[in-house]
């Protein structure tokens, strides 16, 4: 089955600093990449995807960056505000099953 | 659009009772629908993908006598643990698969089930 590593497992930054987390994945039938922000007691929110056909997708501050040739695929956080602050799961996925494997989770500490 | 409802939000029972927890699409139809268990300070773990009109098909390690998922229509699937004992306490998500979707699933907002 698919074996997901999320790097790093905690992540604190300096309000106005970037943050990088990197996922890799094992299986290499997953086509679909997204990046869930989970705040405590809620549900996962998507914040940004990416397919297999693209390298890169950019939404202001969040970007995706995706490598199929050594499976993985990173989100990058720029200029980051206290409400970043939360736990950030990747979930590669089959779009052919649906399936989502989520990684173990990082948290992000943004402080002012 | 897209919304996913779950109900309940929050569940306490005793333990060897079983609990029932409704996913609903409310506003569009989904022939899947997938169900999570997440601990505290865990990641979500996929248990089951539940699909209309036929049998769950269960991950490695999660009994499907102990949880029963139902997804009788388009825009419903259940899943209900059957005697519940204190381990099974978690966190319960489950989310949609659009009808049309090439990948994005829409999550619930989850399901606090505390036994006792």
């Amino acid at each position: 089955g698919e074996n997901v590593e999320q790097h790093p497992s905690t992540l604190s930054v300096q309000e106005g600093d970037s943050a990088v987390i990197k996922c890799t994945y094992s299986d290499s039938a997953s086509n679909y990449f997204p990046w869930y922000k989970q705040e405590l007691g809620k549900r996962p929110q998507l914040i940004i995807d990416i397919r297999s056909n693209v390298g890169e997708k950019k939404d202001q501050r969040i970007a995706v960056t995706l490598n199929k040739t050594a499976k993985h695929f990173s989100l990058h956080i720029t200029e980051t505000q206290p409400e970043d602050s939360a736990v950030y799961f990747c979930a590669p996925g089959s779009s052919n099953t649906g399936k989502l494997i989520f990684g173990q989770g990082t948290t992000l500490q943004v402080k002012p | 659009g897209a919304v996913v409802s779950q109900h309940p939000s929050r569940v306490i029972c005793k333990s060897g009772t079983s609990v029932k927890i409704e996913c609903r699409s409310l506003d569009f139809q989904a022939t899947t629908m997938f169900w999570y268990r997440q601990f505290p300070k865990q990641s979500l773990m996929l248990m089951a993908t539940s699909n209309e009109g036929s049998k769950a098909t269960y991950e490695q390690g999660v009994e499907k006598d102990k949880f029963l998922i139902n997804h009788a229509s388009l825009t419903l699937s259940t899943l209900t643990v059957t005697s519940a004992h204190p381990e099974d306490s978690s966190f319960y998500i489950c989310s949609a698969l659009h009808i049309q979707g090439i990948g994005e699933q829409f999550f619930g907002p989850g399901t606090r089930l505390t036994v006792l």
